[in-house]
């Protein structure tokens, strides 16, 4: 079975530009977040969604926003870039939403952005 | 606020030697704590998990140690092989009423290298 698929793999914008990347959960998953990694940290939580609702956000700033679509497929969408939005951002999905004890999260291999 | 800490970026051991990666938690509401490891240009990887109820969870060769009262819980690696050697980071999660039952809170990561 596939796992978690994200696109494009890396990608290199300009400041004030905006950036859409794309995740395909695993089969079967309903659930869907998204994680920022900046360099030598570890995965920030961005937004959580679930049947296409949004189930949680973490502190990100409203440039950036989020969108699930009926085939559990999401969208994170980052407006106005800065340099600090360079990082890799992480998609995972899972069976449910809130059921993390026995459907613990599985990761794509991520989006590494580049601002310029 | 850096919620979930693990204070050593790196540790290196001899291959068949034991392992120890440590992590620490500030928050009293995490109550579900996971590890994960992390290869070069890919996602992080679930590995092994454990309830608060818990204080010991074993698979194979990793084994997590929980201690509530010190806030402390530590990964076991016995043996230790070189294809052991990844980026391992701490998570938690918390089952509070508002809180979102999905999201993860990472440390910044472990380097472990595990030689010949």
């Amino acid at each position: 079975d596939a796992g978690v698929t994200q696109s494009p793999t890396h990608l290199i914008k300009t400041r004030g530009q905006h950036v859409t990347l794309r995740c395909s959960p695993i089969s079967g998953h309903k659930s869907v977040s998204w994680y920022q990694q900046v360099l030598g940290q570890g995965p920030q939580f961005i937004f959580q969604y679930y049947e296409k609702e949004e189930r949680g956000r973490g502190n990100f700033p409203d440039r950036f926003s989020a969108r699930q679509f009926p085939n559990y497929s999401s969208e994170l969408n980052v407006n106005a870039l800065l340099l600090g939005d360079s990082a890799l951002y992480l998609c995972a999905s899972s069976l449910v939403a809130v059921d993390i004890y026995n459907s613990p999260l599985h990761f794509g291999n991520g989006t590494r952005l580049t601002v310029t | 606020d850096q919620q979930v800490k693990q204070n050593s970026p790196s540790l290196s051991v001899q291959e068949g030697r034991i392992s120890i990666l440590n992590c620490d938690y500030t928050n009293s509401m995490f109550d579900y704590f996971l590890w994960y490891k992390k290869y070069p240009a890919e996602g992080p990887t679930f590995l092994i998990s454990i309830s608060s109820i818990k204080d010991k969870n074993e698979d194979g060769r990793f084994t997590v140690f929980l201690n509530k009262s010190a806030k402390h819980l530590s990964l076991h690696i016995v043996p230790s092989q070189p294809g052991d050697s990844a980026v391992y980071f701490c998570a938690a999660s918390a089952k509070a009423r508002g809180s979102t039952l999905g999201r993860l809170y990472f440390g910044r990561g472990t380097q472990l290298t595990v030689w010949p």
